[in-house]
C-alpha cells in the first residue's frame, strides 16, 4: 500500500526552465510534507517543507504547493540548474509521530 | 544547519558476523532518531524509531532481534545488524529530528553501505 506516490520516475528539463515534480498521497491524516534531494550513495538532503495549514511555501528557487482536496503536492524549481540533477523524494508525516513515509522518487536531469 | 554523521560509511563483512552502525547528531540534540534502509532504485523504507532512553519502535516486518537499536544519548543512536546475511546488504540511513526555523524537520546522515558476503 503506497501511501505516497511519485508517478513520474524521471524528468528532464533544460537549464533555466522550470522543473515541476509531483507527488500524490492517499492518507488524509498526513499533515506535514517535505521534499528531499538525494545523490547516489548519500543521505537525503532536506529542501523544503509545508504544513497542511498552508498551500504554498517558498524558499529561494524552490516552491512547494499543496492541494489538500486533491491530496497532491508539487515542487517547483525555477530556474533549474544542472546542479539540481538528482533524485527527489517527497515525504509525508501524520501527527507528532515524526515518521516519514517516502515516495518512490523522481530522477531529475537538468540539461545545460 | 543540522548535521548528522554516520560511521562507518561502508562496511564489508562475512555472513554470520554482526555490524554496528553509529548515527550522531553533531550540532543539536535529538531525542528521536530514525533508521531507514534503501534497496537499489527504491524508496527509503523506515525500519524503526529510536527514542533516547527507551526501547525502539519497529515497523511491521522488521525483526527487532536482528536489528538492534540503542539510543544511549541525545546525540547517538546505534544500529547493530546481528548475524548478518547477504540479504541484509543494503544502504542504511539514519535521521534525527530537529526543530529549526519554527518547524520540525528530519536531517539525514550520509548513509552506510553494507555488503555481506
Amino acid at each position: 500500500d503506497q501511501q505516497v506516490k511519485q508517478n513520474s520516475p524521471s524528468l528532464s528539463v533544460q537549464e533555466g526552465r522550470i522543473s515541476i515534480l509531483n507527488c500524490d498521497y492517499t492518507n488524509s491524516m498526513f499533515d506535514y510534507f517535505l521534499w528531499y534531494k538525494k545523490y547516489p550513495a548519500e543521505g537525503p538532503t532536506f529542501l523544503i517543507s509545508i504544513s497542511s495549514i498552508k498551500d504554498k511555501n517558498e524558499d529561494g528557487r524552490f516552491t512547494v504547493f499543496l492541494n489538500k482536496s486533491a491530496k497532491h503536492l508539487s515542487l517547483h524549481i525555477v530556474p533549474s540548474q544542472p546542479g539540481d540533477s538528482a533524485v527527489y523524494f517527497c515525504a509525508a508525516s501524520a501527527g507528532n509521530t515524526g515518521k516519514l513515509i517516502f515516495g518512490q522518487g523522481t530522477t531529475l536531469q537538468v540539461k545545460p | 544547519g543540522a548535521v548528522v554523521s554516520q560511521h562507518p560509511s561502508w562496511v564489508i563483512c562475512k555472513s554470520g558476523t554482526s555490524v554496528k552502525i553509529e548515527c550522531r547528531s553533531l550540532d543539536f540534540q535529538a531525542t528521536t532518531m530514525f533508521w531507514y534502509r534503501q534497496f537499489p532504485k527504491q524508496s527509503l523504507m523506515l525500519m524503526a524509531t529510536s527514542n533516547e532512553g527507551s526501547k525502539a519502535t519497529y515497523e511491521q516486518g522488521v525483526e527487532k532481534d536482528k536489528f538492534l537499536i540503542n539510543h544511549a544519548s541525545l546525540t547517538l543512536s546505534t544500529l547493530t545488524v546481528t548475524s548478518a546475511h547477504p540479504e541484509d546488504s543494503s544502504f542504511y540511513i539514519c535521521s534525527a529530528e530537529a526543530w529549526l526555523a519554527g518547524g520540525e524537520t528530519q536531517y539525514f546522515g550520509p548513509g552506510t553501505r553494507l555488503l555481506v558476503l
